[in-house]
């Protein structure tokens, strides 16, 4: 049973361009977390998706941020017009229910030049 | 707003001496502490805490909460190199009150061990 897994693991992009950052949750997981990691910070959540649903985005940004967890495919965590301060680790997590615990991917490591 | 602090920030310790990381929390409608080892990349699953009292181990690591004073505690006996790491604990936020995963995470203690 493969794990979280996220890819790009690294991604450098230049200001103003649009960063899409992707995560596959653990077979049989519906609830997908994301987090960010900002230099010598600790996590903090942004938001939880379940199919086709935001449940809870209280962490997200107000602008550029983006994120989505289709019925087919991989929850989608988007960021436009990137600025410096994007710069982070972001990590995403899965569970299988609402009541047990998350499994983390081994995150995405955003750059911004 | 929930707060988690833990302490130490950083522990540097030989192999084979015994540490205890301590995490106090103040959250609304506590429900569950877990625990988190994070090595430079994912961070692992350690033990999830609901009960008050009772200890949770793993090999050389065990768990304890105490529902009463608002703190748990992760021993490590007999360190390894390998236990470097960054602890985190972490009860669900309570805003929304939904979920195990959204997690609010302690600053983390650093633990070094040295051969």
């Amino acid at each position: 049973n493969a794990g979280v897994m996220q890819n790009p693991r690294h991604l450098v992009r230049r200001r103003g361009q649009e960063a899409r950052l992707r995560c596959s949750p653990m077979k049989g997981h519906s609830h997908v977390y994301w987090y960010r990691q900002l230099p010598e910070e600790g996590l903090k959540f942004m938001v939880y998706l379940q199919k086709e649903n935001i449940i809870d985005e209280s962490g997200m940004p107000k602008e550029r941020f983006s994120a989505e967890f289709p019925k087919e495919g991989p929850s989608i965590l988007r960021i436009q017009q990137v600025v410096r301060g994007d710069s982070a680790a972001y990590f995403c997590a899965s569970s299988a229910t609402l009541n047990t615990e998350a499994f983390f991917g081994q995150g995405t490591r955003l750059t911004v030049v | 707003e929930d707060k988690v602090v833990q302490s130490p920030l950083s522990l540097v310790v030989h192999e084979g001496d015994t540490v205890t990381l301590n995490c106090s929390y103040e959250v609304t409608n506590f429900r569950s502490l877990l625990w988190y080892k994070q090595e430079k990349k994912a961070p692992t699953f350690l033990f999830m805490l609901t009960s008050s009292g009772i200890e949770k181990k793993s090999g050389r690591l065990s768990s304890i909460l105490d529902k009463k004073e608002l703190f748990s505690i992760l021993n490590i006996t007999a360190t390894q190199t390998g236990d470097s790491a960054v602890y985190l604990c972490a009860p669900p936020a309570n805003a929304g009150g939904t979920s195990y995963g959204k997690l609010t995470f302690g600053q983390g203690t650093i633990l070094t061990v040295h051969p």
